[in-house]
């Protein structure tokens, strides 16, 4: 039972490059969420999902993508990247909304030079 | 400005020392408040949850308490241990969407 993982766990893209991060869950849950996580800043929702085959924006979406084919799996995409998205980037899984726990993993360390 | 205060940001204490971290909130209208412990490198880990009704919680060693009058909210530690160096985050939820603290960076020293 591996919960939640997230790929690539480093990643070091030049300004324009793409690239895609993917979230693996096996908890069998229906939401699912992409935040980022920037020093001396509370982590901020970029898009969420409340089931296969549906994504919403959330607080910072623009500059990224999101497709959620399958249950299991959440992904995020930067068509060109910039500066500005270097962050560290955490994917969190969550059963029903409101008082169940939301679980995270590992987070993606990205640095777009 | 961010609708999650928290304070201090940064708190160094001695092994076997208690703590006390503060969350103040503007969130409204209120459904819960979490605290999530978060070790370097690594994502949060939920320690605590309180709804409107409930004003304090335990896990272990952490207490968390609520007073949804004031919006205020306090995680204590106590006889801290090496291991609970780390960030600990205070996140409200309203109805519809969760407003995450910057966190508090705790250091226990031996």
């Amino acid at each position: 039972n591996a919960g939640v993982t997230q790929t690539p766990k480093f990643r070091v893209l030049k300004t324009g490059q793409s690239m895609t991060l993917l979230c693996a869950q096996d908890m069998n849950h229906e939401y699912m969420y992409w935040y980022r996580q920037d020093p001396g800043m509370g982590l901020r929702l970029i898009h969420y999902s409340v089931g296969e085959g549906t994504t919403a924006k959330g607080e910072v979406p623009d500059g990224y993508n999101v497709s959620r084919l399958k249950k299991q799996n959440f992904l995020l995409g930067l068509e060109s990247a910039a500066p500005s998205q270097t962050s560290v980037y955490f994917c969190a899984t969550q059963g029903r909304a409101g008082r169940d726990e939301q679980f995270f993993g590992p987070g993606t360390r990205l640095t777009v030079l | 400005k961010n609708q999650v205060e928290q304070s201090p940001q940064s708190l160094i204490i001695l092994e076997g020392k208690n703590c006390t971290l503060q969350c103040n909130y503007t969130v409204s209208p209120f459904s819960n408040l979490r605290w999530y412990k978060q070790d370097t490198g690594r994502g949060p880990v939920s320690l605590t949850i309180m709804t409107f009704s409930e004003n304090t919680k335990s896990n272990g060693r952490y207490t968390a308490t609520l007073d949804a009058d004031t919006k205020q909210s306090s995680l204590h530690i106590t006889a801290s241990q090496l291991s609970d160096s780390a960030s600990y985050i205070c996140v409200v939820s309203d109805n519809n969407d969760m407003r995450f603290g910057a966190g508090t960076r705790l250091t226990v020293k031996p």
